[in-house]
């Protein structure tokens, strides 16, 4: 069965500072797509970015990057020089391809605090 | 706005009573999912639509539960005899896709429940 974990429940810094946010996942399908998304207090989950699992390559849009290691299971996402509006919940979650249509298994999430 | 839409967004009801969630998904989507969230926690998978046919449901989904998706646009979750551990935010997603899909999925902002 799949799993997603997100060991770090919440973290503090203040803006400007760079964060790594932890996922590490389970699964046995071979083929498989990972996705991080950001819950602000407005509680609408919106969509970041999707892997897939014979992309390893890293990613960067802006001052969001994502370092995707299938060798540790590992979907790492960061921010670099924080800003107050990157205050919110981020899960990741992860999605099997062998399985019809594209249910989420998510992480329990990070709740990522940036103070001025 | 053209974005996923769910009603109403608050819902306080005694132990007991029958309550109903409507999801509008985004037009064009043919996929549309259930997921509830439980504070401190990411969201757990419900039930899912591909058009107006039920194709997957969680254990989670008791028998006080029903989802509808009559003529594959709106949704409708009824929760019978509501008791206080159903409290929790109701999201519903919905995308596109045919067979496996891919597709990132785009949340509502949720319907959130409390049982007195």
């Amino acid at each position: 069965a799949q799993k997603v974990t997100q060991a770090q429940t919440e973290i503090s810094v203040v803006e400007k500072e760079d964060v790594t946010l932890d996922c590490v996942y389970e699964t046995r399908d071979t083929t498989y797509y990972l996705f991080w998304y950001k819950q602000p207090p407005s509680g609408e989950l919106v969509f970041l970015i999707r892997r897939n699992s014979f992309d390893e390559q890293n990613e960067i849009s802006g001052r969001y990057s994502w370092n995707f290691q299938k060798s540790t299971s590992s979907f790492n996402f960061t921010i670099t020089a924080s800003q107050v509006v990157d205050s919110a919940v981020y899960f990741c979650a992860l999605s099997e391809a062998g399985r019809a249509g594209n249910m989420l298994t998510f992480g329990g999430g990070t709740r990522l605090m940036v103070k001025p | 706005d053209t974005g996923v839409s769910q009603n109403p967004r608050h819902k306080i009801t005694k132990r007991g009573q029958n309550v109903t969630f409507r999801c509008d998904p985004i037009s064009e989507h043919n996929r549309l999912y259930w997921y509830r969230q439980t504070l401190g926690q990411g969201p757990e998978f419900l039930t899912y639509f591909q058009n107006e046919a039920q194709l997957e449901k969680s254990r989670l989904l008791s028998d006080r539960f029903s989802a509808e998706r009559p003529k594959g646009s709106f949704s409708t979750l009824e929760i019978q005899r509501t008791e206080q551990g159903d409290s929790a935010m109701y999201l519903c997603a919905s995308s596109k896709g045919l067979g496996v899909g891919t597709g990132e999925l785009f949340f509502g902002e949720g319907s959130r429940l409390t049982v007195l």
